[in-house]
């Protein structure tokens, strides 16, 4: 079957501008997570939407950073204004949900340059 | 909150040579313990998991790794690495509370030299 998929692969954009990015996780999957990947650094997690419940917000760095879920499918990180520094590789990663940590699946990330 | 710390940044090995990544964790209930891989220009794999039961797992390419938990520790090891094993390897910590989100290490970068 299908993996995660984001969109776009690459992404260029000018100081200030907003910025969306996608994730579409695998099917069935109820748990998803965003993290940032800076060169040459570690992942850094973000936000977890599991399910219908209220996501862990508790990793975005400001509040120019957002995303929503629409249910158990899609995802969309939308970064604000964006600054040099939120240059870095954006990664998806979907998991079955419930109790367990559950192995996570990630996408190929989205490389965002900010100019 | 669940935390994981790698020690080492970056490692280089020789071709042939044993491997021993480091990682501790930090976290009051059993964890459940992951090593994933990252090749380069390359999404992240799994390379094996701990849940519970035999302390020593194994894992694909032949990596096997050990839960100490007197010393926090999850250890990776391979007895004989090749050049294709250079790339980034993660330490991950998941809980099992209301949710399951994880904690990753900042990464060990391997290097192999022939």
């Amino acid at each position: 079957g299908a993996g995660v998929s984001q969109s776009p692969s690459n992404k260029v954009t000018e100081k200030g501008k907003d910025v969306e990015l996608r994730c579409d996780p695998i099917s069935g999957h109820t748990a998803l997570y965003w993290y940032r990947q800076r060169l040459g650094q570690g992942l850094e997690f973000l936000i977890y939407f599991q399910g219908n419940s209220a996501p862990d917000k508790s990793g975005l760095p400001s509040d120019r950073f957002s995303a929503e879920r629409t249910g158990e499918s899609v995802s969309t990180l939308t970064i604000q204004r964006t600054q040099q520094e939120d240059s870095a590789v954006y990664l998806c990663a979907s998991s079955l949900g419930g109790r367990g940590p559950y192995e996570q699946y990630f996408g190929p990330g989205t490389r965002l340059t900010v100019t | 909150a669940q935390s994981v710390t790698q020690p080492d940044i970056h490692i280089t090995v020789s071709e042939g040579a044993s491997l021993e990544l480091r990682c501790n964790y930090s976290y009051g209930a059993t964890p459940y313990l992951f090593w994933y891989v990252q090749s380069p220009g390359q999404g992240l794999q799994l390379l094996l998991k701990y849940f519970s039961g035999d302390t020593l797992v194994q894992g694909i390419k032949g990596f096997e790794a050990e839960f100490k938990r007197s010393q926090s520790s999850f250890n990776l090891r391979k007895p004989s690495v090749h050049w294709s094993d250079a790339a980034e390897y993660f330490c991950a910590v998941g809980q099992l509370i209301n949710n399951n989100d994880m904690r990753f290490g900042a990464g060990t970068r391997l290097t192999v030299k022939p």
